[in-house]
């Protein structure tokens, strides 16, 4: 069955440093890969996906995430960071052409200093 | 305006009891589903319904029954609740399967406690 890894459980920056998050998944076929935010209190909301074409997404709030498959990985950046960032992030895949579940990794705590 | 609305917000109960949890969705999705978030933060998807139909039942114990009336609602019912159930419990829509390029918009949750 397929997984999803977070590497980094607990981040915290400084306001402006750029960031990178881990995610490698374990599937060999066809994936579509997703980064899903919670902010304290709240609902998951979409950041930003990948189906097909260019390996490198662009998202809301000025994240980005790169697919790269010979990796198996969908490592999720931000240049530079805000305070109103911190939340908790959490990397999702699913196996096209397997089923119809989105496997979630266990997510990272991103903290932000303000 | 919610699109994915679920009640109650909180759910404080003893063990035993049966409880229900409703959701809604007024996107015009085909699919729904059931994450369940542990204490840790883990999202382990429960079940998932197409168009009325059951099409995800993962390891999930019979004490929990999900029931779909029609397409826009799957209510999560519970039976003889156990501490461990203990969690908050996400409802979530897609168009169509997660297969088919749709992503998940997810409801506010439901903090179950059972004491």
């Amino acid at each position: 069955a397929q997984s999803v890894s977070q590497h980094n459980h607990h981040v915290i920056l400084s306001e402006a440093a750029s960031l990178e998050l881990g995610c490698n998944y374990s599937y060999g076929g066809t994936v579509n890969l997703f980064w899903y935010v919670q902010y304290p209190g709240q609902h998951l909301q979409l950041l930003l996906k990948y189906f097909s074409g260019d390996p490198l997404v662009k998202g809301i709030k000025g994240f980005e995430a790169e697919f790269i498959k010979s990796k198996f990985s969908f490592n999720l950046r931000k240049p530079s960071v805000q305070w109103s960032d911190t939340a908790e992030y959490f990397c999702a895949v699913n196996a096209r052409d397997r089923d119809d579940k989105i496997i979630f990794g266990k997510g990272t705590r991103l903290h932000i200093l303000p | 305006d919610t699109a994915v609305s679920q009640t109650p917000k909180y759910l404080v109960t003893q063990m035993g009891n049966d409880k229900s949890i409703k959701c809604e969705q007024n996107l015009g999705h085909d699919t729904m589903y059931w994450y369940k978030q542990d204490s840790k933060k883990f999202l382990k998807i429960m079940f998932s319904y197409n168009n009325k139909e059951l099409i995800i039942n993962e390891t999930v114990p019979n004490r929990f029954s999900p029931k779909s009336p029609d397409k826009a609602h799957l209510n999560l019912h519970i039976n003889s609740l156990e501490l461990g159930d203990s969690a908050v419990y996400f409802c979530a829509s897609s168009l169509g399967s997660p297969a088919y390029n749709s992503p998940l918009h997810f409801g506010n949750g439901t903090r179950l406690t059972v004491t």
